[in-house]
């Protein structure tokens, strides 16, 4: 089955840095992603819709010149926070699917804490 | 995709009661999807719907997608201290990135 790697698991790093975070189709090639953040116990937010070879999709109220998205090649988006601070803590989840109907296929998540 | 409103928020059974968790649209959906989030997991896909009046199952679970497709249910039946997790449902826009969005989710606790 299609496989979304997400790369690191948690991080925790110091206010004021940046934090870059991976997701990889692993046996497929997508040439969308997307980045949600979750906090606990609530629902998926989408964040951004990553378009390989183009600029990424926010989503209102989604800064996007503090969450970078790159979507470098048809196998390999990244999220990178910059300028990290306390309230950017939460999960990312990245997501992608095979085609446009098929369903969505999640990453395992990063954990991001902000110190 | 659209906004769908996902009731309850939280539900507690005993192991071996139904659980339903209901999604609601106030305009027509394309599609619904379910997801169930595992505690300290990632979603993980369950079912699409896509037709009015439309019923799938799997093993205890049956999924209904409404006669006018505003609203869906995912209904489990003797549940298990296995279906404990959150489960989502979400509607993929017609648009041509396809982005899902998802309801509030309703977060299941199974007492043994």
């Amino acid at each position: 089955g299609a496989v979304v790697s997400q790369h690191p698991s948690w991080v925790i790093c110091k206010s004021g840095t940046s934090v870059k975070i991976e997701c990889r189709s692993l046996d497929f090639q997508a040439t969308t992603m997307f980045w949600y953040r979750q906090f606990p116990k609530q629902s998926l937010m989408l964040m951004a819709t990553s378009n390989e070879g183009s600029k990424a999709t926010y989503e209102q109220g989604v800064e996007k010149d503090k969450f970078l998205i790159n979507h470098a090649s048809l196998t390999l988006s990244t999220l990178t926070v910059t300028s990290a601070h306390p309230e950017d803590s939460s999960f990312y989840i990245c997501s992608a699917r095979v085609g446009l109907n098929s369903p969505l296929h999640f990453g395992n998540g990063t954990r991001l804490t902000v110190t | 995709g659209q906004q769908v409103m996902q009731i309850p928020q939280y539900q507690h059974v005993q192991e071996g009661e139904d659980f339903t968790t209901y999604c609601n649209s106030s305009t027509t959906l394309s599609n619904i999807q379910w997801y169930k989030q595992r505690p300290g997991g990632h979603p993980v896909f369950l079912i699409q719907l896509v037709k009015s009046g439309e019923v799938k199952k799997q093993k205890r679970l049956t999924f209904q997608f409404g006669e006018a497709k505003k609203n869906s249910s995912l209904h489990i039946t003797a549940t298990q201290t296995t279906d404990v997790g959150t489960y989502f449902c979400g509607n993929a826009g017609g648009t041509s990135y396809g982005k899902l969005t998802f309801g509030q989710g309703t977060i299941l606790t199974v007492h043994p």
